[in-house]
């Protein structure tokens, strides 16, 4: 079975500093996506960043990066420059066996409070 | 905006009753899926449809039944409503049934008492 692993529940950080959060998962598939998605109060679910398993380079969008260990099977996300608007709950998200075709297996999530 | 919609936002019922999800995915997804978030549970996956297909099972109560139809619309039909059916039902769709970002709704905030 697929697993997701956040092993903090929550996390607290000044503006502007710049936070990391963890996420293991396992499988045994090769080629595969993994995501993070935020939550904010308001509930909806946003996706914050993408990575391809098969590229070696990780991805970026804006002040959102991640840490992809192949290997090791981890998967951090590093806000920079973290803004109010950043607080929200953060979840990692792993496709089930087939791609996804089984839906994503979600992490329990990280509640990240960013204080001004 | 992510392009997926959902009605209703908020729906309040009592136990025993039949409720009735509805879910437009994006322009152009022909995948749609269906999950639960709730407190004790997390965020669960329920069903996947393709295409007007049912293309996957997860979690999803004999309760709870979906369907897909031509306009590619979903629905989630919850029967037999329980007090723990209480929770945050999101639609998520995207191009292909695989190996693609899902996209997410706004979600409907299902309570039961």
């Amino acid at each position: 079975a697929q697993t997701v692993t956040q092993s903090q529940p929550e996390m607290s950080v000044q503006e502007a500093e710049t936070v990391t959060l963890s996420c293991t998962y396992d499988t045994s598939e090769n080629n595969y996506y993994l995501f993070w998605y935020k939550q904010p109060p308001s509930r909806q679910m946003i996706l914050v960043i993408r990575q391809e398993a098969y590229k070696q380079q990780n991805a970026t969008e804006n002040r959102f990066s991640v840490n992809f260990q192949k290997a090791a099977k981890s998967f951090s996300l590093k806000i920079s420059d973290s803004q109010l608007g950043d607080t929200a709950m953060y979840f990692c998200a792993f496709p089930g066996p087939g791609g996804g075709a089984d839906g994503l297996t979600f992490g329990k999530g990280t509640h990240l409070i960013i204080q001004p | 905006d992510s392009g997926v919609t959902q009605t209703p936002k908020h729906l309040i019922t009592a136990t025993g009753q039949r409720v009735t999800l509805r879910c437009s995915p994006r322009s152009g997804d022909l995948s749609v899926y269906w999950y639960q978030q709730s407190l004790d549970q997390g965020l669960q996956f329920l069903i996947q449809y393709y295409n007007g297909e049912e293309r996957a099972k997860g979690n999803i109560l004999e309760r709870f039944s979906a369907q897909q139809f031509p306009d590619l619309h979903s629905e989630l039909n919850l029967s037999s409503l329980e007090l723990g059916d209480s929770a945050l039902y999101f639609c998520a769709s995207s191009p292909r049934p695989a190996r693609d970002t899902q996209y997410f709704g706004p979600g409907t905030r299902l309570t039961v008492l």
